[in-house]
């Protein structure tokens, strides 16, 4: 079905250290990524998007990778910090709709 | 501006009652949505208006779910009669769309009703 594949596993990291979080989409239609972060007790945030166009989109400290052929996505964090403890959701867009994952939850560790 | 308003932040009901959930989206915006946040089903989009038109309702679990938006500044969630199962947050989002049928973009969150259904 139309899905977005994140099974919220937990990622934990130290301070400084790059963080990888990955998602797996399964519509082929979908020509729109976006990447949210949620931190507790708030609602959801905007980080980075990326076309089905492009392969790597940069923002300040985050970067996102399309890969089209195995409909992966993937978030990176450069030098985590711990404000960036939240949990991570990648949204696709079939047809026009958000379709959000499961969410991964990024832990801190000073 | 001060984001998108959602109140109330908290309500707790027992099964049966009426639930009436509200929402005020970012000053200009001309598109709302109404998600809801399990842990088993994640994030769910319920509803979206564009123009204070509801535009797909496909998402609205049944028929004890209703929403209106009567102006641009204002749309009500409501839920009667109220079960234990509706325990979820509820999130409502704006954007403004310029593109007719272009409704991703960067969507804004408010900061959710968290509802308990006993």
């Amino acid at each position: 079905g139309e899905s977005v594949g994140l099974h919220l596993p937990t990622l934990s990291v130290q301070e400084g250290d790059n963080s990888i979080i990955n998602c797996a989409y399964s519509n082929s239609a979908s020509d729109y990524f976006i990447w949210y972060k949620q931190e507790s007790g708030k609602g959801p945030q905007f980080i980075i998007d990326i076309r089905s166009n492009m392969d790597k989109r940069q923002g300040q400290r985050v970067t996102v990778l399309l890969n089209k052929t195995v409909k992966h996505l993937s978030l990176q964090i450069a030098a985590t910090q711990p404000g960036d403890s939240a949990v991570y959701f990648c949204a696709e867009t079939p047809g026009g709709k958000l379709i959000f994952g499961q969410g991964t939850e990024l832990s801190v560790k000073p | 501006d001060a984001g998108v308003i959602q109140s109330p932040r908290h309500e707790v009901t027992e099964m049966g009652q009426e639930v009436t959930l509200r929402c005020k989206p970012i000053s200009g915006h001309n598109s709302l949505f109404w998600y809801r946040q399990t842990m088993m089903r994640g994030l769910e989009l319920l509803i979206y208006f564009n123009n204070n038109v509801p535009i797909d309702d496909s998402g609205m679990p049944e028929d004890r779910f209703s929403a209106k938006m009567p102006n641009a500044s204002f749309s009500t969630l409501k839920i009667q009669p109220s079960e234990p199962r509706d325990s979820a947050v509820y999130f409502c989002a704006s954007i403004l769309i310029r593109v007719p049928g272009q409704v991703y973009n960067e969507q804004f969150f408010g900061p959710g009703t968290r509802l308990t259904v006993l």
